[in-house]
């Protein structure tokens, strides 16, 4: 079973910024906190990851609270483009199967 | 670069018959997974390769279904005797052999049972 838990959908304003929250309450020390989205008849597409310290790369960034017991990740310009649902996934490091939640359908209307 | 190519698309079988799916990693990456996505849900684990052997087959539903990698880089799913209830997307993903190495998925092969 996955071990976060995300809002079932959201939307957002294009141009704005995208907040997408997820709570991760049992993770353990050695797990990192990723983030992958899947566009619509697509597979899956990773965007960012992170242990304890904020990380921030093209895509998007990704806050992760001081006790890591939840995490947000923030699209700063949405863009109709955007739209796709978001996957909060905690892993420990290595080559480790990603375990899937049902994730955020986030919509970015016009 | 390539990315990870699946073929075919779709398929389209009828129930008892045996299917076979391939997935093409990006050159070079040692792990490969195969996922299982039904409709509304989030992809599902079936197997794990790390090079040419199954790291972790804990995912594989029944024995109907077997994958391999003999070579350690194409890697076929195969499922035998098809049931109504595998119709769904196969979806494979490739990763480099690094300790935080992202995977990079397929664009899935889409398999209806009728």
């Amino acid at each position: 079973d996955a071990k976060t838990t995300q809002p079932t959908s959201m939307d957002c304003a294009e141009g704005r910024a995208a907040n997408l929250p997820c709570n991760h309450s049992t993770i353990s020390g050695n797990e990192y906190v990723y983030w992958y989205r899947q566009i619509h008849s697509q597979g899956p597409q990773y965007i960012i990851h992170g242990l304890k310290n904020n990380e921030t790369n093209e895509m998007a960034s990704l806050i992760i609270t001081e006790d890591r017991k939840s995490s947000t990740l923030i699209l700063p310009h949405a863009t109709l483009r955007d739209t796709a649902v978001y996957y909060c996934i905690v892993r420990v490091s290595g080559n480790t199967p990603l375990v899937f939640g049902k994730g955020t359908r986030l919509s970015v209307i016009a | 670069g390539a990315g990870v190519s699946q073929t075919p698309s779709n398929k389209v079988t009828e129930k008892g018959k045996y299917v076979e799916l391939r997935c093409d990693p990006i050159s070079g990456h040692t792990a490969l997974y195969w996922y299982r996505q039904s409709l509304g849900q989030g992809p599902e684990f079936l197997i794990y390769f790390q090079g040419t052997g199954a790291a972790d087959d804990s995912g594989l539903p029944n024995d109907r279904f077997f994958a391999v990698r003999p070579e350690g880089s194409v890697s076929t799913l195969k499922i035998q005797r098809t049931e109504r209830g595998d119709s769904a997307v196969y979806l494979c993903a490739s990763s480099a052999d690094t300790s935080e190495a992202e995977q990079f998925f397929g664009p899935g092969t889409r398999l209806t049972v009728l």
